[in-house]
């Protein structure tokens, strides 16, 4: 089955600095690639998502890579503010139709963002 | 629409008791997700139904975990007996799959599992 690593699993930055996270995924079949927010205490919430036949995607100050070929797709925040602390998972999934109905999600470890005044 | 709806938010029992998590969809979309969230295993899918039914339950733990759809705004995660070892947040999740395309899984707000 899919496998998804992510790195780091803890990040610390300034406010106004840029966060970086990394996620690399095993099943090359995986097309949908998908950042998931939470807040502590709360629900995992989308923030921006990307399919495989897009190479970039840009939310004013979030933006998502995709390196198909090799196998890893990364999650940019700029101008990070203290509201962006929250731990953030990135994803992965088959394409539906291959997987017999509905888009099984398999999640990384998690990164706890902390953005420092 | 009211989102994802859990119940019971927290729950406490012993080990050995039956307990039951419930879970009602987003009016409309057709395929829901249970997953168990730790410290130590991140985010972890259970099982997952399309069309009220079940389409990999290969996450499942182990026997004492069942998990049950019987119509498409309604969803049961049970564990019986449970163990200390199954401390943890619970989420149901739900989606609307059509074909090929994907969309967003939109999360309820978790049950909170304690078993001492």
């Amino acid at each position: 089955g899919e496998n998804v690593e992510q790195h780091p699993s803890t990040l610390s930055v300034q406010e106004g600095d840029s966060a970086v996270i990394k996620c690399t995924y095993s099943d090359s079949a995986s097309n949908y690639f998908p950042w998931y927010k939470q807040e502590l205490g709360k629900r995992p919430q989308l923030i921006i998502d990307i399919r495989s036949n897009v190479g970039e995607k840009k939310d004013q100050r979030i933006a998502v890579t995709l390196n198909k070929t090799a196998k890893h797709f990364s999650l940019h925040i700029t101008e990070t503010q203290p509201e962006d602390s929250a731990v953030y998972f990135c994803a992965a999934s088959i394409r539906p139709s291959l997987m017999g109905g509905g888009n099984k999600l398999t999640f990384g470890t998690g990164t706890q963002l902390k953005v420092e005044l | 629409d009211a989102g994802v709806i859990q119940s019971p938010r927290h729950e406490v029992t012993e080990m050995g008791q039956e307990v039951t998590l419930r879970c009602k969809p987003i009016s409309g979309h057709n395929s829901l997700f249970w997953y168990r969230q730790t410290m130590m295993r991140g985010l972890e899918l259970l099982i997952y139904f399309n069309n009220n039914v079940p389409i990999d339950d290969s996450g499942m733990p182990e026997d004492r975990f069942s998990a049950k759809m019987p119509n498409a705004s309604f969803s049961t995660l049970k564990i019986q007996p449970s163990e200390p070892r199954d401390s943890a947040v619970y989420f149901c999740a739900s989606s609307f799959t059509s074909g090929s395309s994907y969309n967003e899984q939109f999360f309820g707000p978790g049950t909170r599992l304690t078993v001492l």
